[in-house]
C-alpha cells in the first residue's frame, strides 16, 4: 500500500538554526498537511497546502514557518530560526481529495538544543 | 481552538476484554476519524465516519458517529496484546475548503496478557 515517507527520522539542530523537514506524499494525492506533536501531547494542525498554495494555517504556523512543494514529489516544512519549543514530532499527511481521511507519515523527531 | 474531549486518558485491561472510548465536543463535526499510534510512528487510520448515526466496523473495531454530530465512540472487542497503543479521535469541522483535523488528547491502552 502506498505510504507517506518523511526524512530525516530524527533531526538535531542548534537553537537559531534553520531546519528543513521533508515529506514525499502518496503519489496521486493533491492535498498536503503538516502537523506537530509535542512529546506526550496531542497532534496539532500546522498548515494545509493545495494547488501550490497554503489553504489553511493555524496560529502555531507563524512567520518562522514556511512550506514548499519544490518539485512533483516533495513537500517541505522549513523553520527559519528554531526555538527550543519547536522540539516535537512533525508529521506530514496527504489526501487525494480534501474530505478524505488523511494518511500520515512516521514523522520527523526534531530536537532543538 | 476547538477542543475534543477524549476519555478515558488511559486504561489497563485484561486480554480478551472489550474496550470502549469516546470523544465529545461542544462543536459539530462533519467527519470523525479514529487513529492508532504506536511508539515512534505516525497515526494510522482505523475508521472514518461521515454521517450522523453512522456505525462502522473494521474487524474487532466498531465506531459510531453520534446523532448530534458532537461525539463519537470506538469499541474494541476481545482485546489482544497488539491492541496496545494510543488511540486518537480526530474531527473535521464544517467549512468550505477546511480539511484540517482537530485531535483529541488520546487514550493510552495497555493490555495485560
Amino acid at each position: 500500500e502506498p505510504e507517506v515517507t518523511q526524512t530525516p527520522s530524527h533531526q538535531v539542530t542548534q537553537m537559531g538554526q534553520e531546519v528543513i523537514l521533508r515529506c514525499v506524499p502518496i503519489s496521486n494525492h493533491l492535498y498536503f498537511y503538516w502537523y506537530r506533536q509535542i512529546l506526550g501531547q496531542k497532534v496539532e494542525f500546522l498548515v494545509s497546502f493545495y494547488n501550490n498554495e497554503i489553504s489553511e494555517k493555524s496560529e502555531i504556523f507563524d512567520d518562522q514557518f514556511s512550506v514548499e512543494r519544490p518539485d512533483g514529489s516533495n513537500f517541505t516544512l522549513k523553520i527559519r530560526s528554531t526555538k527550543l519549543e519547536d522540539s516535537a514530532m512533525y508529521f506530514c499527511a496527504s489526501t487525494k481529495r480534501g474530505n478524505q481521511p488523511q494518511h500520515f507519515g512516521d514523522g520527523t523527531r526534531l530536537s532543538i538544543l | 481552538g476547538q477542543q475534543l474531549n477524549q476519555s478515558p486518558q488511559s486504561m489497563f485491561i485484561q486480554e480478551g476484554e472489550d474496550v470502549s472510548m469516546n470523544c465529545t465536543s461542544s462543536s459539530i463535526f462533519n467527519t470523525w476519524l479514529w487513529y492508532k499510534q504506536d511508539p515512534g510512528e505516525g497515526p494510522v487510520l482505523l475508521i472514518a465516519l461521515y454521517k450522523a448515526g453512522e456505525l462502522t466496523s473494521n474487524g474487532r473495531l466498531t465506531a459510531q458517529f453520534g446523532i448530534t454530530r458532537k461525539d463519537s465512540f470506538l469499541n474494541i472487542s476481545a482485546s489482544i496484546p497488539s491492541d496496545v497503543g494510543i488511540y486518537f479521535c480526530a474531527g473535521q469541522l464544517p467549512g468550505a475548503g477546511s480539511y484540517q483535523l482537530t485531535f483529541g488528547k488520546g487514550t493510552k491502552l495497555s493490555v495485560i496478557p
